[in-house]
């Protein structure tokens, strides 16, 4: 089993409609958690992190954790264009990232 | 925020040799680490660059093939030494300060 899984994708949806991207882990002590997009031949930045269970919004992306169901989410509401990247989910363990495979979203016009 | 510089940002080199990547953080931190993100894959940690002592590598990397230094909490060096093609791909730096990992804007190396 691999640490951190993210769903295969590749992701397709329409622009306007809700994205969906979902990563679990294996490692119960993970602390924190974070979700990057990474656009071809670019490096990862980071979109957003969560800490503690519930959800966290910001702007269009609202991330959700649940450390009883070793799950944490990504949702982009009203998808653009711009968001057709990589998305990347990274698990952090005293200082420590392990980054899922990522998941590639497409959004069409 | 921290803003990291990696150079060289792109790099072809022949089988056999080394090169050397530099990263430099605008600020100082207490967490610097190497990633690897080979074509069409996810990133893969190397190795911790630990500050004035010897740094701690993941397993599959080690320290002859993948000599790092921190002289100081700004500043690292990657070198891959011995290069193959197998070699070929980006290498990012990355520094964790105030909860966050920063990355590079990687040095995408080709192996011929």
């Amino acid at each position: 089993q691999k640490e951190v899984e993210q769903n295969s994708g590749p992701l397709s949806v329409p622009e306007g409609a809700i994205a969906s991207l979902n990563c679990t882990y294996s490692d119960r002590g993970s602390q924190s958690f974070f979700w990057y997009r990474q656009y071809s031949g670019k490096s990862p930045e980071l979109i957003m992190f969560i800490y503690s269970n519930g959800d966290k919004e910001d702007g269009r992306f609202t991330a959700q954790l649940n450390k009883a169901s070793q799950y944490v989410s990504l949702l982009i509401r009203d998808s653009q264009p711009s968001d057709s990247a990589t998305y990347l989910c990274a698990v952090t363990l005293e200082s420590k990232s392990t980054f899922g495979d990522g998941t590639t979203l497409t959004v069409k016009p | 925020s921290a803003v990291i510089s990696q150079k060289p940002s792109r790099d072809i080199c022949q089988r056999g040799t080394s090169l050397t990547i530099q990263c430099q953080v605008d600020s100082q931190v207490t967490m610097m680490f190497w990633y690897r993100q080979q074509p069409g894959q996810s990133l893969t940690l190397i190795a911790t660059a630990n500050q004035g002592s010897e740094a701690t590598y993941e397993s599959g990397f080690v320290i002859d093939k993948f000599p790092i230094s921190r002289p100081n909490l700004t500043f690292s060096t990657l070198t891959v030494s011995n290069m193959s093609p197998e070699d070929s791909s980006i290498y990012l730096c990355s520094a964790y300060g105030t909860g966050e990992l920063f990355f590079g804007e990687g040095s995408r190396l080709t192996v011929l």
